[in-house]
């Protein structure tokens, strides 16, 4: 099993809305990420875990909340968002090691902030 | 800083035909990773391919293969024998291990495989 799932596929929430993303995986990865992507851009990375633990966070903004429950499962929580906020989310994957491991993406989670 | 730079905003290329796709990167490491992945309008970004540096041989899968310039900070994609299913937004991406897992994308190229 190589996927990455992603929920919800869309999700219109407005400026004063709390709501969650998930994201999933059970390639027995220990790294995960968090990537927005806005149209015709490349992925830019927010938040990266490893073993289950934050480790990289890219000086975004606080009303993105990420959360590792366990090896398997992300969540992104979102509060307060702004109408730039608009984006693709994605989650991506991969093995850890002094390796260059690919990362597996999910198909990604479409915000619109109304 | 790694930079990764992609040249062509936009190709395209008649069904069955071979195009070639440029990347070029900025780092004055020795050791790191190269990937090529494909974003298809479904929007789900898929690895085509990976090169390790300290690898001389060129990757290939299948229709798609690298051509890889260390010395020249190249990293090119050819994609023989065109499909329409090919057309997608293509993005560089290079890896700097071990231990930051961060990916420096290029800017992307649209292709488009004409039938």
């Amino acid at each position: 099993d190589t996927e990455v799932t992603q929920t919800p596929k869309h999700l219109v929430m407005g400026m004063t809305n709390k709501k969650s993303l998930k994201c999933e995986q059970h390639m027995g990865h220990r790294a995960m990420y968090w990537y927005k992507q806005k149209a015709k851009k490349p992925p830019e990375l927010m938040f990266v875990y490893s073993y289950e633990k934050l480790s990289i966070n890219e000086s975004v903004p606080s009303r993105f909340s990420p959360e590792c429950p366990n090896s398997s499962l992300l969540n992104l929580h979102l509060h307060a968002l702004q109408p730039e906020d608009s984006a693709l989310y994605l989650c991506a994957s991969s093995r850890l090691g002094r390796g260059g491991y690919e990362q597996y993406f999910g198909p990604g989670t479409r915000l619109t902030v109304t | 800083a790694q930079t990764v730079t992609q040249s062509q905003p936009e190709m395209s290329v008649q069904e069955a035909e071979t195009v070639t796709l440029s990347c070029t990167y900025d780092t004055s490491e020795n050791n790191y990773y190269l990937f090529w992945y494909k974003q298809p309008p479904s929007r789900q970004m898929i690895l085509v391919i990976r090169q390790e540096a300290y690898k001389q041989q060129n990757a290939t899968e299948n229709r798609f293969s690298v051509n890889f310039q260390k010395a020249a900070k190249s990293f090119s994609l050819k994609i023989s024998d065109s499909q329409l299913g090919d057309t997608a937004m293509y993005f560089c991406a290079f890896m700097k291990p071990p231990g930051t897992y961060k990916y420096i994308f290029g800017t992307g190229t649209r292709l488009k495989v004409l039938a």
